[in-house]
């Protein structure tokens, strides 16, 4: 099983709709994030949680929401699905060492707003 | 503004060659760099890292310089390959590592036969 799995991997949904996209780990990392990835835009900070209490913006963060349920999980809602949030997502975990520090990615989401 | 600059959309190389990718960063803050590695329909995977302590890191055939003067990064790979064929990310991150990442917008290379 993958460390970082991300649910749907494909997901087609009509604007207005609201829709949430999962992620859950195994690696038992305290901190998450999740990204949209655009062409040529790279990749986007959404939200991030550095533990279950917390959570905080990224630098795209309206019309998004999350909810960091467990330490294991962590999911992101599109309330009322627009057209321009159509992209790849990545959820993403971490853990502070000290040393070595670097994210483990989700193999995403492709999220279609017609 | 865009802290992490990937200037260079896309680069193509001769298999055997080397392949040069370059970041420049803003922020003096950033002590901490990292290179990704995407291929399609997966997501990014950790390369190679460098601490602001040191001006080079290498890794099989994977070499990151650091010229913190200029507030420049580059990753070399030699010899390339057509597996080495993905996109490639530079972020950065301050406090030593301990900061989220801001991510460059990447480079596709792609190592011809």
């Amino acid at each position: 099983d993958a460390d970082v799995t991300q649910t749907p991997r494909n997901r087609i949904t009509k604007t207005g709709k609201r829709i949430m996209l999962e992620c859950s780990q195994t690696k038992g990392h305290d901190r998450m994030y999740w990204y949209r990835q655009d062409p040529g835009l790279g990749l986007r900070l959404i939200y991030y949680s550095f533990d279950v209490k917390d959570i905080n913006k990224g630098e795209i963060s309206d019309g998004y929401s999350v909810s960091r349920q467990a330490q294991a999980k962590f999911s992101l809602s599109l309330e009322s699905a627009i057209p321009n949030q159509t992209a790849l997502y990545f959820c993403a975990t971490s853990h502070w060492t000290g040393a070595n520090y670097g994210y483990t990615f989700g193999s995403g989401t492709r999220l279609t707003v017609v | 503004d865009q802290q992490v600059k990937q200037n260079s959309p896309s680069l193509s190389v001769q298999e055997g060659r080397i392949s040069i990718l370059n970041c420049d960063y803003t922020n003096s803050m950033f002590d901490y760099f990292l290179w990704y590695k995407k291929y399609p329909a997966e997501g990014p995977t950790f390369l190679i890292s460098i601490s602001s302590i040191k001006d080079k890191n290498e890794d099989g055939r994977f070499t990151v310089f650091l010229n913190k003067s200029a507030k420049h990064l580059s990753l070399h790979i030699v010899p390339s390959q057509p597996g080495d064929s993905a996109v490639y990310f530079c972020a950065a991150s301050g406090q030593g590592g301990s900061e989220k990442l801001v991510f460059g917008k990447g480079t596709k290379l792609t190592v011809n036969p």
